[in-house]
């Protein structure tokens, strides 16, 4: 079973920063079946980024996804004050079928 | 509008059995794009993945809790029933149902209901 590795655990930076958020996979993954999610406290999980690159509904161009294989980035192109948050990377695999999370990144206010 | 709303207990003992419901509107079960998702986080932890029910009812359990977990769905009723046998206190949890949406060979969860905080205590 895949387990996804989230770098760094805390990544402290200021509004009007570039945020570069890292997930790596134990093994190869399917770029179309990795996902970002953004947490705030007291709320669920928003979905970001699906297949990898690609913004969902409603979700502003500074969010932007990369990587293949192992290897997938989240950049915050220049941090607002709404996007200090934790995210998760989740991958589906096909063999088992399961979905998993990485453990997550918390970007604070420096 | 899609939405989804779990609901059950907020509170069962040791060893008891937890049954979780999740109503959802805006969108059928019958749907062959979507299913949905249970996904739960304890107190200032990391989000984890329990089940999946697609609409042809194919099913797939976290292999850590497979043992535990039952995962079914009501399509005349818009539910979707997560049980989880011989609770703990480690089960203490938000417990999330989310919409999964399967489409160009992608699948995610795009939407998410609020969550319901489930604590296992005696």
């Amino acid at each position: 079973e895949i387990v996804l590795t989230q770098s760094p655990g805390t990544l402290s930076l200021s509004p009007g920063e570039r945020a570069t958020l890292s997930c790596r996979a134990s093994q190869s993954v399917s770029s179309s079946y990795l996902a970002w999610y953004q947490q705030k406290p007291g709320q669920a999980p928003r979905l970001l980024i699906y297949g990898a690159s690609s913004r969902a509904t409603g979700i502003p161009d500074r969010f932007s996804g990369s990587g293949s294989g192992t290897d997938f980035t989240l950049t915050i192109s220049r941090l607002e004050p709404e996007d200090f948050a934790v995210y998760y990377c989740q991958q589906y695999g096909s063999s088992p079928p399961v979905f998993t999370f990485g453990p997550g990144t918390k970007v604070d206010i420096k | 509008q899609v939405t989804l709303k779990e609901s059950g207990p907020v509170l069962v003992k040791p060893t008891e059995t937890l049954t979780l419901t999740c109503t959802v509107s805006g969108f059928s079960l019958s749907n062959a794009r979507m299913g949905v998702s249970w996904i739960r986080q304890p107190p200032g932890k990391a989000l984890e993945w329990l089940a999946h029910i697609f609409s042809n009812d194919e099913k797939s359990y976290s292999t850590s809790l497979k043992s535990r977990l039952t995962i079914s769905k009501d399509t005349s009723k818009s539910q979707v029933v997560l049980t989880m046998t011989n609770m703990d206190p480690v089960d203490t949890a938000t417990y999330y149902c989310a919409r999964l949406y399967c489409s160009g060979g992608s699948c995610y969860s795009d939407y998410w209901g609020q969550g319901t905080l489930v604590t296992v205590s005696s």
